[in-house]
């Protein structure tokens, strides 16, 4: 059964700063998508990451896959008020079944 | 409307009752999907349907029926509904073809169970 495990699950930063957020999988895939959802809202896909190595960037966020080592990270560079939100990695076990991870909320102080 | 909707937004319903929710896709995807999250819960897949045909039943209590009369439709059916089946219903939809499953998601429902 395949398990989605991020970290951290709270995060607390200062603007301006950079972090990064851990995505880890039990067993084998190689799609994985990072959503972010506000407060009381939906789920927004930010990146989908099709292949071992594949990286994608938007402003301020990166994403990246490792398959091999089944680890995704999103990183925030120079974060600001803005990016304050839950985010989410899923990774698909087949069949169109996507297993998502228990979310890290971030939030980001002035 | 564009993307995935979702209608109502809010509902309050008692153990008793009898309800639907609805979702509906502007994207013309194929398939569409059910989520349960919960408040402590990573969100979980309850159910997936491909070209209306039902795919996946991820071992959901019967007091959930999902019915999807063509690919841009799916409803929830809900009865008897017990207080721990609150939880926010998020709808999604997605092209089944290539290599990219990519879901869209609707608003949700928010569903208190009195």
């Amino acid at each position: 059964e395949l398990k989605v495990e991020q970290n951290p699950l709270f995060l607390s930063m200062q603007e301006g700063k950079n972090y990064t957020i851990y995505c880890n999988y039990s067993t084998t895939s190689d799609r994985l998508y990072w959503y972010r959802q506000d407060p009381g809202k939906s789920l927004e896909s930010l990146f989908v990451l099709l292949s071992n190595g594949a990286v994608k960037q938007e402003g301020r966020l990166m994403a990246s896959l490792d398959t091999k080592a089944r680890l995704s990270t999103l990183h925030i560079t120079a974060a600001v008020h803005d990016l304050s939100a839950t985010y989410f990695c899923a990774v698909d076990s087949g069949a169109q079944k996507l297993v998502f991870g228990q979310g890290t909320r971030l939030t980001i102080n002035p | 409307e564009t993307g995935v909707t979702q209608t109502p937004r809010h509902l309050v319903m008692g153990m008793t009752n009898k309800k639907s929710l609805k979702c509906e896709q502007h994207l013309g995807h194929n398939a569409m999907y059910w989520y349960k999250q919960s408040a402590k819960k990573p969100l979980e897949l309850m159910f997936v349907y491909n070209f209306k045909e039902q795919t996946e039943n991820n071992s959901v209590p019967s007091r959930f029926s999902p019915e999807c009369p063509n690919s841009s439709h799916l409803f929830l059916h809900l009865h008897t509904l017990q207080p721990e089946d609150s939880a926010l219903y998020l709808c999604a939809s997605s092209q089944v073809s290539g290599v990219n499953y990519e879901q869209y998601f609707g608003p949700g429902t928010r569903l208190t169970v009195t």
